[in-house]
């Protein structure tokens, strides 16, 4: 089954302590992507990868770090997390960029940082 | 900030067509208008998308205006499982930058 794993899907960590969230898809797709959704903030894009190797800045990358060693993965590292992170992240995935794919996204991570 | 504006919510009646709509008045000649929508507790699943003509599939069809300043996303006769928030977002088809802004999107009420 085609699909966008994430985990783990809930995680209450204490600031300071470093975790990664790990995304996998098993599509073949080159473009991924993470985002973080707040309530009234919408969706938001933190960081993007169009293919390995190649990763950029979304709309709130300040605290994030990723990284695209392979093309099925795509993790998404918190160094030291701090309570402002406390959200709902998503994970997403598409063939490629731009503009006639559809996005796949996983089911999402519950974080709490307290 | 968003490209994009839609209405925060709206309501409408079980069995009744819906017409979502969305401004994107700085579209470029390259933007595909894509809708999702996110059902509650799960992350969000793609609806349509297109680029000048009007366009149908099995879950709902996207009606572009002729400037592409605007579009709607028609849902024929909704049902409860519509209940949830759409988002229209413009992808960008001729920049190989590909940030994608969501915006907050519209949550739909289906009355029975």
């Amino acid at each position: 089954e085609a699909q966008v794993t994430q985990n783990p899907r809930y995680l209450i960590t204490v600031t300071g302590k470093k975790l990664t969230v790990t995304c996998s898809q098993n599509m073949n797709h080159e473009y991924m992507s993470w985002y973080r959704q707040d309530p009234g903030l919408g969706l938001r894009q933190i960081y993007y990868s169009m293919n390995v190797e190649v990763t950029d800045k979304g709309d709130v990358p300040e605290g994030y770090k990723v990284s695209r060693k392979e093309k099925r993965n795509f993790p998404l590292i918190l160094e030291s997390p701090s309570p402002n992170q406390t959200s709902l992240y998503f994970c997403a995935s598409s063939l490629s960029t731009g503009f006639a794919y559809e996005q796949y996204f996983g089911p999402g991570t519950r974080l709490t940082v307290t | 900030d968003a490209k994009t504006t839609q209405p925060n919510s709206m309501e409408s009646n079980e069995e009744e067509p819906v017409h979502l709509p969305c401004n994107h008045s700085t579209i470029s000649g390259t933007d595909y208008i894509h809708w999702y929508r996110q059902l509650p507790s799960q992350g969000p699943e793609y609806v349509i998308h297109g680029l000048t003509s009007n366009v149908n599939n099995r879950m709902a069809s996207l009606a572009i205006a002729e400037d592409r300043k605007s579009s709607t996303l028609i849902l024929h006769r909704a049902t409860l499982r519509d209940a949830a928030v759409y988002y229209c977002i413009l992808r960008d088809g001729g920049n190989r930058d590909d940030k994608i802004i969501f915006g907050k999107g519209t949550r739909l009420h289906i009355l029975p």
